[in-house]
């Protein structure tokens, strides 16, 4: 069974940067893309960006330049990083895979920014 | 990029009643379609791939539809556990795009 587990800050500082984890089990991560995700009440579900086994990446342009997705196969986990945060980043971050439809999700980590 | 169109944002039916909840694409996006459900406090349920493929561990009451511009959701005859969010996906790449949800309530 393939279980997703987001890690990282819940409250992070205006115009720094936030960092997630998501460690993945029961899948390798350099068979297929995997993606993060973001809710919040207002905008419902937005997709933040994907990273493939090769390492290229895409993002919703929207936030594209802020956002940096990297993987680390020998812990087969991947990461999150989103420059300069503000209040509108506050939400519920998910990552989830794999591919482009989302079978598995992680249980999601609630990300507040606030000073 | 891709928008995704869904309607309507909420609807209220009673247990047996059949609703359609429909996503417009705003371009051709083949059947690169999938729908989610989500309940409040937890992560979205993939229900339907490929505008019609029903996951593994939902009942036959649950179809989709659709193709190009133009897709829908079917519930056959809602139950209890049908009262959420849902949401449509499409996967065309390069990026990827949510529709707004619909949400299902009791009547």
């Amino acid at each position: 069974q393939v279980q997703l587990q987001e890690s990282g800050p819940r409250l992070v500082k205006p115009s720094e940067t936030l960092s997630l984890t998501c460690a993945v089990s029961g899948n390798s991560i350099s068979t297929y893309s995997w993606n993060w995700i973001r809710q919040t009440p207002g905008k419902g579900l937005e997709w933040i960006g994907h990273i493939q086994p090769n390492g290229a990446s895409a993002f919703d342009p929207s936030l594209k330049g802020r956002v940096t997705l990297s993987a680390d196969t020998s812990q087969n986990h991947f990461t999150l990083t989103l420059s300069s945060v503000t209040a509108a980043d506050t939400a519920t971050y998910y990552c989830a895979g794999p591919g482009y439809s989302f079978t598995y999700w992680g249980q999601g980590l609630q990300v507040t920014v606030s000073s | 990029d891709v928008q995704l169109t869904q309607v309507p944002s909420s609807l209220s039916a009673s247990v047996g009643d059949s609703v359609t909840i429909t996503c417009r694409a705003s371009q051709n996006i083949n059947n690169f379609l999938n729908w989610y459900q989500q309940k409040p406090g937890r992560a979205p349920r993939l229900l339907i791939y490929e505008t019609v493929s029903r996951q593994y561990g939902f009942p036959s009451r649950f179809s989709g539809a659709g193709s190009g511009t133009e897709f829908t959701l079917t519930i056959s005859a809602v139950q209890p556990d049908d009262y959420a969010t849902y949401y449509c996906q499409q996967s065309s790449r390069p990026s990827l795009t949510f529709g707004g949800g619909t949400r299902l309530d009791v009547k």
